[in-house]
């Protein structure tokens, strides 16, 4: 069965680092997103993606963060200078459409730990 | 903004019937989800429920819907220890351009033997 996948599966970073993390949605699907976890707490949105743009991010998303699909294959998250509070799980997904029932599919996760 | 709420922690005798409950704020909640997360792996989508719908089964998961009151609840029949996880009820809007999942903090299920 068809499956998102993330790499890396854990990354350590020191504060003010860059890192990017890589997801490789579902071959067929056009919609990508980004969420996090922060330990504890809540899964948040932070981004959807579709035909190379951003559709819609949260007031989490701010200029530190930037999302990418280089190839036919791959899509990143970029956080430019790590702070403390990004320590999370992020978690990546895709979906075939937009709407509603057109569900999102999730990757397993890369927790990301600042330092 | 929209809001979700679960309990955190459910244990459950092995054999038993569990219900996850979930409340949600959103009046314009289209779709319903339920997604279960074990140890080291991502969120998978168990169920959904549209929002007209009062009721689905699917095999052992029942989603129960009551719109009025904003309350969805999952019922997890002869409960087994493969169903030890966290389960994340999560809602969405049909509104275009704004799919984006809102989840619940999760409730962690533990089976007693």
């Amino acid at each position: 069965e068809p499956e998102v996948t993330q790499t890396p599966s854990h990354q350590v970073t020191q504060m003010g680092q860059e890192v990017i993390l890589r997801c490789v949605p579902i071959s067929n699907h056009l919609y990508f997103y980004w969420y996090r976890q922060i330990l504890g707490q809540k899964v948040e949105f932070l981004v959807s993606f579709y035909n190379n743009e951003i559709s819609e991010k949260s007031e989490i998303f701010d200029d530190q963060f930037s999302v990418e699909r280089p190839d036919g294959s791959n899509f990143t998250l970029k956080i430019r200078s790590t702070k403390l509070e990004d320590s999370a799980m992020y978690f990546c997904a895709s979906s075939e459409a937009h709407r509603g029932v057109e569900t999102q599919y999730f990757g397993p996760g890369t927790r990301l730990l600042v330092l | 903004g929209e809001d979700v709420e679960q309990s955190l922690f459910l244990s459950v005798r092995e054999g038993d019937s569990s219900v996850i409950n979930c409340t949600y704020t959103d009046s314009s909640s289209t779709y319903l989800y339920w997604y279960k997360q074990e140890p080291g792996a991502g969120l998978q989508l168990l169920t959904y429920i549209f929002s007209n719908m009062d009721m689905k089964q699917d095999q052992r998961l029942t989603v129960l819907l009551n719109k009025k009151d904003k309350h969805l609840s999952l019922r997890i029949a002869d409960t087994q220890t493969g169903d030890s996880a966290i389960y994340f009820c999560a809602e969405s809007g049909a509104n275009f351009g704004n799919e984006k999942l809102t989840f619940g903090t999760g409730t962690r299920l533990t089976i007693i033997p």
